[in-house]
């Protein structure tokens, strides 16, 4: 079975800093796909950034970006020029490529954007 | 705004009971998802439906259910509901299955359920 780990359950930074958020995963699989979503105190669920287990190259969205790492089973979220609006909970999450698409999400990692 | 229609926000009731959560998903998505997201839990995956059809069942209990109807309007039923069914149910909805190359997943807003 794969799961999902988040190390830091809680963090903060000051407005305009650099935060890293931390995630492993383990599974058998070879072809996959990550996900970083973002829950605000409004609850949604906002898909952050995505990665292909087979792409080599580190996905990036704006100021979101990741450090995939496939044999390290590593997938770590960098946030640059972080802002208040950044402040949220924040899911890693997992789905192989096969006959179920569920999505499995880690336990997340609370980040507080101080001004 | 997802596209992703979730009613009702919030639902109050007592143990025992029975209720009914309400997924339409966005326009032209096929495929449905229900998650679970409890304090002790975190997220997790109950079951999903495409086209009408049951595809992958996840920690579902037997008192929950869940149908797709034509329309691909999506419902889950709750009964004998206990305090510890208390939890954020989200339903998600994306275009197929496989693939994802550009069909992520989109979450609605959820349904906050609250048993007393």
């Amino acid at each position: 079975a794969q799961t999902v780990t988040q190390s830091q359950p809680e963090m903060s930074v000051q407005e305009a800093e650099t935060v890293t958020l931390s995630c492993t995963y383990d599974t058998s699989e070879n072809n996959y796909y990550l996900f970083w979503y973002k829950q605000p105190p409004s609850r949604q669920m906002i898909l952050v950034i995505r990665q292909e287990a087979y792409k080599q190259q580190n996905a990036t969205e704006n100021r979101f970006s990741v450090n995939f790492q496939k044999a390290a089973k590593s997938f770590s979220l960098k946030i640059s020029d972080s802002q208040l609006g950044d402040t949220a909970m924040y899911f890693c999450a997992f789905m192989k490529v096969n006959r179920d698409d569920k999505i499995i999400f880690g336990k997340g990692t609370r980040l507080h954007i101080l001004p | 705004d997802s596209g992703v229609t979730q009613t009702p926000k919030h639902l109050i009731t007592a143990t025992g009971q029975r209720v009914t959560l309400r997924c339409s998903p966005r326009s032209g998505d096929l495929s449905v998802y229900w998650y679970q997201q409890s304090l002790d839990q975190g997220l997790q995956f109950l079951i999903q439906y495409y086209n009408g059809e049951e595809r992958a069942k996840g920690n579902i209990l037997e008192r929950f259910s869940a149908q797709q109807f034509p329309d691909l309007h999506s419902e889950l039923n709750l009964s004998s509901l206990e305090l510890g069914d208390s939890a954020l149910y989200f339903c998600a909805s994306s275009v197929g299955v496989g693939d994802l190359s550009n069909q992520p997943q989109h979450f609605g807003d959820g349904t906050r359920l609250s048993i007393l």
